[in-house]
């Protein structure tokens, strides 16, 4: 089974309005970490945005916020007031703790977001 | 800032070669990880490694191994390259421990294998 099911392979959105982001995940860890990576087309993977299992409030940073709804194991992105450099690649991962190493983790297969002007 | 550094940016070599992608980091970070990344399939898990000498195979660890001789560099080896290994691959690395921090990536090696 998948640990990070990304389900929207494309998403459009029109400049200035809000868009979201689906990430389901899989796990039967208690404490676990999701992350939100942006990857534009020079390649390189910025992180955005992190939820611990145990925090209780929706993280935010700037204009990324984590719409976390732990019972339904989703983590979806929400950009408000799209900008045209919000056109990239987004992945879902998580951070499970696992034996000895205390870190093991699961991308998604991304979501390509294309910002209308 | 934390700096992932990979040896290349774009490589080119021919099936058969033994073929070693380079990767340094500079924040004395104990986790250290290689992916590689493929259309539609997101970023799959090569090998990890949590300390020096240390390492723990990931998803696909069929064709590769790895070396961590010292905790800055985490080496990918690709013992006799084939053309399925064609791809972009990806370093990153980490703070050990169970927190909130996130891995730090390099900016990716864009293999091709002819």
């Amino acid at each position: 089974a998948q640990k990070i099911t990304q389900t929207q392979p494309g998403m459009f959105v029109q400049e200035k309005e809000a868009v979201t982001l689906d990430c389901t995940y899989d796990t039967s860890d208690q404490s676990y970490g999701l992350f939100w990576y942006k990857q534009p087309s020079s390649g390189e993977m910025i992180f955005l945005i992190y939820q611990g299992s145990y925090d209780e409030q929706n993280a935010t940073e700037g204009r990324y916020s984590l719409n976390f709804q732990k019972a339904r194991k989703s983590a979806n992105l929400v950009i408000s007031a799209s900008q045209l450099g919000d056109s990239a690649m987004y992945f879902c991962a998580m951070r499970e703790a696992t034996g000895n190493t205390g870190n093991q983790f699961y991308f998604g297969t991304g979501t390509s977001l294309t910002v209308i002007p | 800032d934390v700096k992932v550094t990979q040896s290349s940016r774009y490589l080119v070599k021919r099936t058969g070669e033994k073929v070693f992608l380079e990767c340094v980091q500079d924040m004395d970070h104990e986790n250290m990880f290689w992916y590689r990344q493929d259309p539609g399939l997101g970023l799959r898990l090569i090998y990890f490694s949590y300390d020096v000498k240390m390492k723990e195979k990931g998803d696909i660890p069929e064709g590769y191994s790895v070396s961590r001789e010292k905790k800055e560099r985490f080496s990918l080896i690709l013992e006799s390259a084939s053309t399925n290994q064609t791809s972009m691959y990806l370093c990153a690395s980490r703070t050990g421990g169970i927190s909130n921090q996130p891995q730090h990536f390099g900016d990716g090696t864009r293999l091709s294998i002819l």
